[in-house]
């Protein structure tokens, strides 16, 4: 079956440094991949889609890479922001297939 | 601000209970999904609906009854609930199922005593 792995510690970056989150996945091959925001109590938010003949896209401080060879995805904020710490959450997904990562927790420090 | 609404946002309920989680979009789509979150799992999609019609339905227990009246609203009908079925319900819509963002309400909390 599918498995999605993000990173369960929390990641704490100083303000202004750049950001990485990992996403990987295994046992399936998603055509297209999802970011989202959730703050605690909170709905996710979406922030990028990138589909799998895309290698990158860019949103603002945003950027995500997509690299199906090593069935990875990589999410970077470039400088980060106290406002930026939230949980984030990657969504491998098919068509009427979704599916999601538990979640990596960004703490970044003024 | 969130053009999906749940409603209520917290609902504490017997096993014997029967309750009803509403969500509303105000956004046009087409699809709506059910999701449930649980602490440190990751989201579990339980039903899917495209224009009124289910097209997903993961495995999910019968105590779990889901109805979409229209495009707009979406009903998690449960009854005879069981402590592990405590966590965050979750609706979401999009434009129709497929690649396209899922726009998320805040979600029901659910405690089962």
């Amino acid at each position: 079956s599918q498995k999605i792995e993000q990173n369960s510690e929390a990641l704490n970056i100083q303000e202004g440094k750049t950001a990485t989150l990992t996403c990987n996945y295994t046992n399936y091959s998603p055509a297209y991949l999802q970011w989202y925001r959730q703050d605690p109590g909170r709905g996710p938010v979406f922030l990028l889609l990138i589909r799998e003949n895309e290698k990158e896209k860019r949103k603002e401080r945003l950027k995500v890479t997509f690299d199906t060879t090593l069935k990875q995805s990589l999410f970077h904020i470039t400088a980060s922001q106290p406002a930026d710490s939230a949980t984030y959450l990657c969504a491998p997904s098919n068509f009427n297939k979704f599916y999601f990562g538990s979640g990596t927790k960004l703490n970044v420090k003024p | 601000e969130t053009g999906v609404t749940q409603t209520p946002r917290h609902l504490v309920m017997g096993m014997t209970n029967k309750k009803s989680l509403k969500c509303e979009q105000h956004l046009g789509h087409n699809a709506m999904y059910w999701y449930k979150q649980s602490a440190k799992k990751p989201l579990e999609l339980m039903f899917v609906y495209s224009l009124e019609e289910r097209v997903e339905n993961n495995s999910v227990p019968s105590r779990f009854s889901p109805e979409c009246p229209n495009s707009s609203h979406l009903f998690l009908h449960l009854h005879t609930l069981q402590p592990e079925d405590s966590a965050l319900y979750l609706c979401a819509s999009s434009q129709d199922p497929g690649a396209k963002p899922q726009h998320f309400g805040d979600g029901t909390r659910l405690s089962i005593l």
